[in-house]
């Protein structure tokens, strides 16, 4: 089974503050995402790897950065965390080819800055 | 600009009843469309559509796609409590690796 694990399941921090979010996927995927989910806007692409050291900003990139040293682990950065970063943020995996694959979800982080 | 639109938003419904949800696209090239199921955490996969007028099926849910009309529907007969969730919908391109989503339906099944 496909496992993706996120580092927390709910955070708290305050305006300003450096945020880490990390993600690790144990199927050997060259692809990971991170979303942010918001009620009334579904799922939107923040940033997205498709192998170590490479990455492309998705739908939202300001106020985000990523990090993909290892091929397991795709961290979100938050450099100054503000009110309007408050949300649940997921992290996926998927396997790249020439075919069309699923991505396999993490459980989530809900974030609040306060 | 890429476009995927779920309808309804929300729904309530009782157990026993019959759903259907809609997805409609408009994406350039086109490769998959994918349904999830997202209950507490974790958006978990359902099916994977890629050609037109083939009915993926498990247990009561079921999904078609529709590649001229630009829209899917899945199905879920019989519901059940436990079919209370969020239902995204989600585009894949040809061009790339990445998901464009709907805003997702809302499900309610009461007793």
């Amino acid at each position: 089974d496909v496992k993706v694990t996120q580092s927390s399941r709910y955070l708290v921090k305050r305006t300003g503050e450096k945020v880490f979010l990390e993600c690790v996927q144990d199927m050997d995927h060259e692809n990971m995402f991170w979303y942010r989910q918001d009620p009334g806007l579904g799922l939107r692409l923040i940033y997205f790897s498709y192998d170590v050291k490479m990455k492309e900003k998705g739908d939202i990139p300001e106020g985000y950065s990523v990090s993909r040293e290892k091929k397991e682990r795709f961290s979100l950065i938050l450099e100054s965390a503000s009110t309007n970063q408050t949300s649940m943020y997921l992290c996926a995996s998927s396997p790249r080819g020439q075919g069309a694959y699923e991505q396999y979800f993490g459980p989530g982080t809900r974030l609040t800055v306060t | 600009e890429d476009k995927v639109v779920q309808s309804p938003l929300s729904l309530v419904v009782h157990e026993g009843d019959t759903v259907t949800l809609n997805c409609s696209y408009e994406v350039t090239n086109f490769r998959s469309l994918l349904w999830y199921k997202q209950e507490k955490k974790a958006p978990t996969f359902l099916f994977m559509l890629t050609s037109s007028g083939i009915e993926k099926k498990s247990g009561r849910l079921s999904s078609i796609l529709d590649k001229k009309e630009l829209f899917s529907i899945l199905n879920i007969t019989a519901t059940q409590t436990g079919d209370s969730a969020i239902y995204l919908c989600a585009v894949e391109k040809s061009s790339g690796d990445k998901l464009t989503f709907g805003t997702g339906t809302r499900l309610a099944v009461r007793p």
